[in-house]
């Protein structure tokens, strides 16, 4: 059990160019969450897969983000457009299973949108 | 929809003290509850969790949290604190009604243990 692993841990982009963070989850977990966390605030829930379906996607925070998790293994969240409030920490995290409510986070993406 | 206020944002202890970081819920369906540390650049780490049975949990490092249905409050304790327990501890919900098992966060709680 290697953990849920994020990259790039950082990235600095300029306004208006795309990102793309990626996200491995524990292998055996079906289960795939993204958060978002701006400073000073606790991560906000983004949407969740389980296995490659994306089962919520209404809290994703504009028409510029999606989400992805092709054939139920690692994910990417892509921000198209960037502006500089996209600037937070991204953090993803794995579950088990539907019936599991304990998740496990990876170290997070750092975006800094200058 | 639920809601999780974490009354203090900051928390400073001298090594060896007691703590009580305080949670407050609200929900208008039951509830499980959580508390999670985050270090300095890194992700979050499970620290206990209440789902059911007994009010008072323990957890990871010795810290514990005590359920209370009335009071809608999971406040986390330990009883001597150290050093290496200064972090930013989230306290969470997840509601039982619906399917995402989605977790809803506080603003944290930054504890700062002085020597």
């Amino acid at each position: 059990d290697t953990g849920v692993s994020q990259n790039p841990r950082h990235k600095i982009t300029k306004r208006g160019q795309n990102v793309t963070f990626r996200c491995d989850p524990i292998s055996e977990h079906n289960r795939l969450y993204w958060y978002r966390q701006t400073l000073g605030q606790g991560p906000e829930f983004l949407t969740y897969f389980q296995n490659e379906a994306q089962l919520e996607k209404s809290r994703l925070l504009s028409d510029r983000f999606s989400a992805e998790r092709p054939k139920g293994s690692f994910s990417t969240l892509e921000i198209q457009r960037t502006e500089q409030g996209d600037s937070a920490m991204y953090l993803c995290a794995s579950s088990l299973s539907a019936a599991s409510y304990e998740q496990y986070f990876g170290p997070g993406t750092r975006l800094t949108v200058t | 929809a639920q809601s999780v206020t974490q009354l203090d944002s900051q928390v400073p202890v001298f090594e060896e003290a007691p703590v009580e970081l305080r949670c407050n819920y609200s929900s208008s369906v039951s509830v499980y509850l959580f508390w999670y540390v985050q270090y300095p650049n890194q992700g979050l780490q499970l620290l206990l969790k209440y789902l059911s049975g007994s009010t008072l949990v323990k957890g990871i490092n010795g810290f514990e949290a005590e359920f209370n249905k009335s009071q809608t409050s999971f406040h986390l304790r330990k009883p001597s604190v150290h050093i290496s327990d200064t972090a930013e501890y989230f306290c969470a919900v997840s509601d039982l009604a619906g399917s995402a098992r989605q977790l809803t966060f506080g603003s944290g709680t930054q504890l700062t243990v002085l020597p």
